[in-house]
């Protein structure tokens, strides 16, 4: 079954520490794939994506992603944190079936960010 | 940057009664989504729409939700008949070639 796993529930690190936020799917082939921030109360803010080409992806806000195939992961990263990181992120994945960006998009479970100061 | 816009931003009803959350997507995008999000869940795909017909729903998407395109700019959700289990967040989408963008989302409280 196609499934989207954040294995990760609560992560909490001091400001200014590295973050990395695991993703890993399960599908028959390399979907599309997204990481979306919401805050508290808030909407879903996409970070960055991947969808081809250089496996190193570079988002919004000083984050990046790495797709690693032999994996089945696309983690989120970043250096240093800030206490304004401190929200909920989504990992998600869109099959690649017809062209790009449109489908059912399937969510992990989210990974609480704390940061403390 | 062009947004999703939803409205309203929260809306309390009373169980059984009807409700229509309303979503302006990208005016160059082509497909329109909801998603529902329950408090302290992840967020759950109900129903795509495309070319002026549902391409595709989850099994949450039951009789009681349906979905309209009345006009060119408009798409909306409708609940018929609300129940408590239906209190959540939704989220309307819009994609195309350019990318797959959120609306802020409607939260939904059914007392």
């Amino acid at each position: 079954a196609q499934s989207v796993t954040q294995p990760d529930i609560h992560i909490t690190v001091s400001e200014g520490a590295s973050l990395e936020l695991r993703c890993n799917y399960s599908y028959g082939a390399t979907p599309y794939l997204f990481w979306y921030v919401q805050s508290p109360g808030q909407g879903l803010q996409l970070l960055l994506k991947y969808f081809s080409g250089d496996t190193l992806v570079q988002g919004i806000k000083g984050f990046e992603a790495e797709f690693k195939r032999s994996q089945s992961s696309f983690n989120l990263r970043k250096p240093s944190v800030h206490w304004s990181d401190a929200a909920e992120y989504f990992c998600a994945v869109l099959p690649r079936a017809g062209g790009t960006s449109y489908g059912k998009l399937t969510f992990g479970q989210g990974t609480i960010l704390t940061v403390h100061p | 940057e062009p947004e999703v816009t939803q409205t309203p931003s929260h809306q309390v009803t009373q169980m059984g009664q009807e409700v229509i959350l309303r979503c302006v997507p990208i005016s160059n995008h082509l497909y329109f989504y909801w998603y529902r999000q329950i408090l302290g869940q992840k967020v759950e795909f109900l129903v795509s729409f495309y070319n002026n017909e549902i391409s595709e729903k989850s099994e949450i998407f039951d009789d009681q939700f349906s979905v309209e395109r009345p006009d060119g700019s408009n798409f909306t959700l409708k609940i018929r008949s609300t129940k408590l289990e239906d209190s959540a967040m939704y989220f309307c989408a819009s994609s195309w070639s350019s990318g797959y963008t959120f609306g802020s989302g409607t939260r939904l409280t059914v007392v």
